[in-house]
């Protein structure tokens, strides 16, 4: 089965650009997470979908970043304009449907898209 | 109040020996999940294995196992017969709900870098 795909990988742009980074999540998950990882805060969560739905947005830094999912299977992370405090790893999760807080609900993710920003 | 600690930012392992990777929570919530995945180099998040709050066996997946202790809030890793191959990071995450409405949260840790020795 093929997992959470991300593309691009790799990612270099100039300061002011605009970045996209996609996401295919996994056939069947209902719920789509976007994460970013950096050296000095770690692993956090931008956006969460479920069923297409944004339902909390509360981790996206500011409007430059945008998300949206508009269907089942793709999911988009945009950066406009791009600054270099925005270099970091992305990554796309995905899981089933939420079961409930005694169900597993484990998220899968994606291989992440490195950003650089010059 | 930090909601995972890992208090250990590299450890050291012989192959083929076990090790032990600290992780202790804070919740306030009765019914949450906790996790463990691993980063290698190539810099993947690989899903390890899951622990259910109301679980009363600790889980194992294969070399991984949980060392719940619920009252003490800590949720250790054990790899048992450490490989090279184990090598990587390894993040400790928990999830609860948050809000009535059912939605669940994920939050990580800053890692541990496990080194194995040949």
């Amino acid at each position: 089965d093929a997992g959470v795909i991300q593309s691009p990988r790799h990612e270099v742009t100039e300061m002011g650009q605009e970045v996209t980074l996609r996401c295919k999540p996994i056939s069947g998950h209902n719920s789509l997470f976007w994460y970013r990882q950096t050296m000095m805060r770690g692993l956090e969560l931008l956006i969460y979908f479920n069923n297409n739905v944004p339902i909390d947005d509360s981790g996206m830094p500011e409007d430059r970043f945008s998300a949206k999912m508009p269907n089942a299977s793709f999911s988009t992370l945009k950066i406009q304009p791009s600054e270099p405090r925005d270099s970091a790893v992305y990554f796309c999760a995905s899981s089933e449907r939420d079961r409930g807080l005694r169900a597993k609900n484990i998220q899968y993710f994606g291989a992440g898209t490195r950003l650089s920003v010059l | 109040a930090q909601k995972i600690t890992q208090t250990q930012p590299g450890m050291f392992v012989q192959e083929k020996e076990a090790v032990t990777l600290d992780c202790t929570y804070d919740t306030s919530d009765q019914s949450y999940g906790l996790f463990w995945y691993k980063q290698p180099s190539s810099g993947e998040m690989i899903f390890l294995i899951y622990q259910g709050s109301y679980d009363e066996q600790n889980a194992t997946e294969g070399r991984y196992s949980l060392n719940f202790q619920k009252a003490r809030k800590s949720a250790n890793l054990v790899i048992s017969a450490s490989q090279l191959g184990d090598s990587a990071m390894y993040f400790c995450a928990m999830r609860e709900a948050m809000n009535s409405g059912g939605y669940q949260k994920v939050t990580f840790g800053i890692g541990t870098k496990l080194q194995v020795i040949p």
